[in-house]
């Protein structure tokens, strides 16, 4: 079946400071990939995502994303955090089956201070 | 172009009752997904409407239902409610290819509070 794990719950940076935070996946098939974050109160704004080619994928606010077949992981990365991207952070699994389905997993709390 | 919209969205029903969550998508987007998000749960996937057809459905009892209109709006149904259904209901919509390959935008969310 397939699953995502995010390993860290919370996750507090200082402001300026760089950030990763962890995503490992299982699926059979070649995944698709994304992250999402979620402001309180808010529903979920797509980051950034991976579907093949450059392993390395940019994305929106400054976020970037490595894919890592082998060990089946898709962190996501930023040089200097600001307040404002403290939020909750979710990695989700495109699902190949027929229609869309994402596999989320558990979110990281990202917390900044300044 | 408008975003995902959600109504309503906050909800306080009680124990036995059935609710009904709408979601309008992005003009021209056929694909409607729903998901509900709990504290221990997370976010699960509940069920994927393409041209009024559900493709889709995740590990959900039959007390969760929902439905697509031809205009793509799209409706969910919880009957029977339990205090387990509380949660945060989102609804993501997806172009018109409705394909992985799609991002999907996700709404506000409906809060149900089920007493």
């Amino acid at each position: 079946a397939q699953s995502v794990t995010q390993p860290d719950i919370h996750i507090t940076v200082s402001e300026g400071a760089s950030l990763e935070l962890r995503c490992n996946y299982s699926y059979g098939a070649t995944p698709y990939l994304f992250w999402y974050v979620q402001s309180p109160g808010q529903g979920l704004q797509l980051l950034l995502k991976y579907f093949s080619g450059d392993t390395l994928v940019q994305g929106i606010k400054g976020f970037e994303a490595e894919f890592k077949r082998s060990q089946s992981s898709f962190n996501l990365r930023k040089p200097s955090v600001h307040w404002s991207d403290a939020a909750e952070y979710f990695c989700a699994v495109g699902v190949m089956e027929y229609g869309n389905k994402l596999v989320f997993g558990a979110g990281t709390i990202l917390r900044v201070k300044s | 172009k408008a975003g995902v919209t959600q109504t309503p969205r906050y909800l306080i029903k009680t124990r036995g009752q059935q609710v009904t969550l709408s979601c309008s998508p992005i003009s021209g987007h056929r694909s409607v997904s729903w998901y509900q998000q709990t504290p221990g749960q997370g976010l699960q996937f509940l069920f994927e409407y393409f041209s009024e057809t559900q493709r889709n459905k995740g590990n959900f009892p039959g007390r969760f239902s929902g439905r697509q209109f031809s205009n793509s709006r799209s409706e969910m149904n919880v009957s029977t409610l339990e205090l387990g259904d509380s949660a945060l209901y989102l609804c993501a919509s997806s172009s018109v290819g409705g394909g992985m390959g799609d991002e999907q935008f996700f709404g506000p969310g409906t809060r149900l509070t089920v007493l």
